[in-house]
């Protein structure tokens, strides 16, 4: 099946800092999302983006589906943007099979 | 808007005990899922279900087993409990049009402990 690798796996900031996560897959896909898991366990869909930019807030992704990877910038970090970012794919062989990727985990210090 | 509802939120079994875990979904989706999330690690899936009366397998479905007979639940139960299958456990939905803004609605989680 279709691999997801997330970078860095862990990362530590001053709140107000600007970050830059990775996802990188290894086959053309249908869907793809990111999410943030939050330190009491809740999924959250950040964005749905299988191409292109998306902003919303201080939070935007670009995914660049022929080169195969994504990336998620948060800027001016704060510390309720702590917990675990993860990236979802859907391979264009393999539908309704989302595979995630191991994540990103952020902490973000006051 | 309830969403995806699961049930319960803990549980822990002895080994070979089994039960099931409840799923509901209140937004008449026809995707259904469930995933299961060891510590430090990603969601890997387990079932799928792209309406009522039909499952397919994901990439771990060795130790469980799902239905689905209606379009709003999709429970999954674990015949024989295993350690291995400590987890926190996790349903999803989603519409059925792949262009819609957020394809998974995630539930709360189930935590699970096999001892």
């Amino acid at each position: 099946g279709i691999q997801v690798e997330q970078s860095p796996p862990d990362l530590i900031l001053q709140e107000g800092a600007n970050s830059t996560l990775r996802c990188n897959f290894s086959d053309s896909v249908n869907n793809l999302q990111w999410f943030h898991q939050n330190p009491w366990g809740q999924l959250i869909n950040l964005f749905y983006i299988p191409s292109g930019t998306k902003q919303n807030g201080r939070l935007s992704a670009t995914t660049v589906a022929t080169v195969r990877y994504s990336l998620l910038y948060i800027s001016s970090s704060q510390t309720t943007d702590s917990g675990v970012y993860f990236c979802a794919v859907e391979g264009v062989y393999n539908n309704n099979d989302m595979r995630f990727g191991a994540g990103t985990r952020l902490t973000v210090k006051p | 808007n309830a969403g995806v509802t699961q049930t319960p939120k803990f549980r822990i079994l002895k080994i070979g005990q089994s039960m099931t875990l409840q799923c509901t979904q209140d937004m008449n989706h026809n995707y259904m899922y469930w995933y299961r999330q060891d510590p430090g690690m990603g969601l890997k899936l387990i079932y799928y279900s792209v309406g009522a009366g039909i499952t397919d397998k994901g990439e771990v479905p060795n130790g469980y087993n799902v239905s689905r007979s209606t379009t709003e639940d999709f429970p999954l139960r674990l015949e024989l409990a295993a350690p291995s299958q400590t987890s926190v456990y996790f349903c999803a939905s989603s519409p059925e049009d792949r262009a819609t803004n957020e394809k998974l609605f995630f539930g709360s989680g189930t935590q699970l402990s096999v001892l």
